[in-house]
């Protein structure tokens, strides 16, 4: 079945970028979808379709997808983003959904 | 506003039968598909399978094809995640989750559910 690779934690300080990335084998194919979880709460998804936000969701939060490597990348992060990101992707090989591990956002 | 309301924490014991609810309210809930999602502790979420309430077409990933069941009370807007005979290893937080499609992620989560399986 289809795997999606995450690096467990990434640490950045306030007001840099943070590039969380989801390794698949040719996953710039796919459609990728991120989703937020802070502790103790439900996810949400703050990116669809690569790069389509829902609303609400803050211009500073965006996606690529290409080659082997989707990326979500948070500008001027705040204290409020430190969460746990998840990548998500349909496999139609298996017909169903895969979740990469997921990544710890450290605010410094 | 579209709302996921699940029901509350369940404690079992192991070889107990378990139907946890989600309740859609706030949108069309016949004509969204609602997909089901393990996490256990402090791991990442896991699809289970989904359901579209239209017409109770449902699938399920491998991992959990016969261990669960998903199902639907459209008259209601509920959907429903059941099992016959719970294991400790089913202990996990569920959630449920809308999607406008099969194929299209999930856009509105439930709260979530906690279940504990312990003797």
């Amino acid at each position: 079945s289809y795997v999606l690779t995450q690096p467990p934690s990434v640490s950045v300080a306030p007001g840099k970028t943070a590039n969380i990335t989801c390794g698949g084998n040719k996953i710039g194919s796919k459609s990728v979808h991120w989703h937020q979880q802070k502790p103790g709460q439900a996810p949400v998804l703050v990116i669809y379709y690569d790069n389509d936000r829902p609303s609400g969701i803050p211009e500073r939060i965006s996606g690529s997808n290409s080659g082997d490597t989707a990326t979500l990348t948070i500008s001027r992060v705040e204290a409020g983003d430190e969460a746990d990101y998840y990548c998500q992707v349909w496999d139609s090989g298996s017909d169903h959904w895969v979740f990469g591990g997921g990544t710890k956002l450290t605010v410094l | 506003e579209v709302q996921l309301v699940q029901s509350g924490a369940e404690v079992k014991k192991p070889g107990e039968s378990l139907k946890i609810s989600c309740k859609g309210s706030g949108y069309s809930f016949n004509n969204f598909w609602i997909g089901w999602v393990r996490q256990m502790p402090g791991k990442g979420p896991e699809w289970m399978g989904i359901m579209y309430p239209g017409d109770s077409n449902s699938r399920y990933s491998p991992s959990f094809q016969g261990q669960v069941t998903i199902s639907a009370d459209k008259s209601i807007s509920t959907a429903y995640l059941q099992w016959d005979s719970l294991k400790a290893s089913d202990t996990a937080m569920y959630y449920c989750g809308r999607q406008k499609g099969y194929s299209y992620p999930i856009d509105y989560w439930g709260q979530g559910t906690p279940v504990t399986v312990s003797s």
